[in-house]
């Protein structure tokens, strides 16, 4: 099984819907992100989490939002979808007592808005 | 501002046929540099971590060096099955990894 797991893997929906994209990790780390990548622009930070009760944004937080439900499992929302939030999602977790390790990521859920 | 950049963008080889994708990067205090593997439809993938100027790792056909300035990973005698696009990260303030956007890799048998 996979140690990073998102789901749903893929989503086609309709502007003005509502989305939730869920995280869940076995590797028993406290330190969980969201990212979008998109072509030509690299992965971008949405939101991070140290652990349940610390929430941030990252750098492209504006129409997202986070839950951080237990330590392993960590939800992003789109309150209300646009078309231009098309795009590649991953999740990703990293070891808090050391923070030069590296990330690791779940597949993705490439989401479609119409 | 720290910095990550990757070239070239894209490169085509021939199985067998050797070269090197480049990581540029500028960071105040190195304090790691990160090599992914990433398929189509799936997450990166690690690959290596490089800690300071002069390291080097390997694993297969794939081997990362590092300087001051730049990493390389150098790939060897590659097969199509090492066609993917391959990232470099770094570790930047407390919580922020800042990516390169890839080496599209297509090794043509």
């Amino acid at each position: 099984d996979a140690d990073v797991t998102q789901t749903p893997r893929n989503r086609i929906t309709k502007t003005g819907k509502r989305i939730m994209l869920e995280c869940s990790q076995t590797k028993g780390h406290d330190r969980m992100y969201w990212y979008r990548q998109d072509p030509g622009l690299g992965l971008r930070l949405i939101y991070y989490s140290f652990d349940v009760k610390d929430i941030n944004k990252g750098e492209i937080s504006d129409g997202y939002s986070v839950s951080r439900q237990a330590q392993a499992k960590f939800s992003l929302s789109l309150e209300s979808a646009i078309p231009n939030q098309t795009a590649l999602y991953f999740c990703a977790t990293s070891d808090r007592t050391d923070e030069n390790q590296p990330q690791h990521f779940g597949d993705g859920t490439r989401l479609s808005i119409l | 501002e720290d910095q990550v950049t990757q070239s070239p963008e894209a490169l085509r080889l021939q199985e067998g046929e050797s070269s090197s994708l480049n990581c540029s990067y500028t960071v105040s205090g190195l304090r790691g540099l990160f090599w992914y593997r990433q398929d189509p439809g799936k997450g990166p993938e690690f690959l290596f971590t490089l800690y300071s100027a002069g390291e080097e790792k390997e694993k297969e056909r794939l081997k990362a060096t590092l300087t001051k300035k730049e990493s390389f990973l150098h790939i060897t005698a590659p097969k199509p099955e090492d066609s993917a696009t391959y990232l470099c990260a770094v570790p930047s303030g407390t919580y922020k990894y800042i990516f390169g956007t890839g080496t599209r890799l297509k090794v043509l048998a």
